[in-house]
C-alpha cells in the first residue's frame, strides 16, 4: 500500500490565482482530513469527510473548497490565493472501527505552499 | 472548550537520558489521546494511543505514555534517548463533542526535541 500520497510536493503561487492540492488513500479509509500547519500553531483542521459525497468545514475554512467524489480521494481547492494561506497541508485519513472512530489518523507527506 | 496544550516548545536531553515531553487536555467525558512524530520535512507518523485499560502505554520506537486522569496528563516518556529521536512530537486528542463519530483530532502546538550525543 502506498497510503495516503498528495500532489504536488511543492508549489508558489501568486496571489489570487487558483489551485487543487491533491490527496489520494489506497486503504479504504472513509474518513479523510485536510490540515494545514503553521510555525508554533500545530495542525488546524480545514474540511473533513466522512464519505463519499460528505463533506464538513473544520476549524479553519474560509478560502478553501473540498470534495469527495471517491473514497479514494479528497482533494482541496484554494480559489484566490493569499499570502495568508502560505502553509504545509496535510491529508490524513482514518477508519471506523466497531460503529466507533477509535483509530489513528494516517498523513500523507505535505505539500509545501508559499503564496507572493 | 477543548484542547491540548504542549507547554515546553522544546525539550533538550543527553543522549542515553530519559526523556519527557508533557502534554495535558481537557475534554469531555473519557478522552482518546494519541501521540504522533513529525521528522523534518515530512508527514506525521502515529507513536501511540490511550483508548482504555493499562494508563501506561507502550507505542512504536521504544516510546510509552502515561495516562493519568486526575492530573489530565498525557506525558510522552522514554527511557533512553537516541539522537535519532530528535523530531517535533504532537499530542492529540479525539473531538469528544460529536460523540466521536467523526473521529476528528484536537492538535498541541508541538514540542521539538533535540537529542544531544
Amino acid at each position: 500500500n502506498a497510503g495516503v500520497t498528495q500532489t504536488p510536493k511543492f508549489r508558489i503561487l501568486k496571489i489570487g490565482q487558483s489551485m487543487t492540492l491533491q490527496c489520494t488513500q489506497d486503504m479504504n479509509h472513509n474518513y479523510m482530513y485536510w490540515y494545514r500547519q503553521d510555525p508554533g500553531m500545530g495542525l488546524k483542521l480545514i474540511y473533513y469527510s466522512v464519505g463519499a459525497g460528505i463533506t464538513d468545514k473544520g476549524e479553519v475554512p474560509n478560502g478553501y473548497n473540498v470534495s469527495r467524489s471517491t473514497t479514494e480521494d479528497f482533494p482541496l481547492r484554494l480559489e484566490l490565493a493569499a499570502p495568508s494561506q502560505t502553509s504545509v497541508y496535510f491529508c490524513a485519513s482514518s477508519y471506523p472501527e466497531g460503529g466507533s472512530a477509535y483509530n489513528e489518523q494516517f498523513f500523507g507527506p505535505g505539500t509545501r505552499l508559499t503564496v507572493l | 472548550a477543548q484542547s491540548v496544550a504542549q507547554p515546553e516548545d522544546q525539550v533538550n536531553v543527553a543522549e542515553g537520558n530519559p526523556l519527557t515531553v508533557k502534554c495535558t487536555y481537557s475534554v469531555s467525558g473519557n478522552p482518546y489521546l494519541f501521540w504522533y512524530v513529525q521528522y523534518p520535512n515530512r508527514g506525521l507518523q502515529f507513536l501511540l494511543k490511550y483508548i482504555t485499560g493499562d494508563n501506561l502505554v507502550k507505542g512504536s520506537y521504544g516510546f510509552e505514555a502515561e495516562f493519568n486522569k486526575s492530573q489530565t496528563s498525557f506525558h510522552l516518556k522514554k527511557p533512553s534517548a537516541l539522537v535519532s529521536d530528535s523530531a517535533l512530537y504532537f499530542c492529540a486528542v479525539r473531538d469528544a463533542l460529536d460523540g466521536g463519530a467523526t473521529n476528528k483530532l484536537i492538535f498541541g502546538t508541538g514540542t521539538l526535541l533535540a537529542v544531544q550525543p
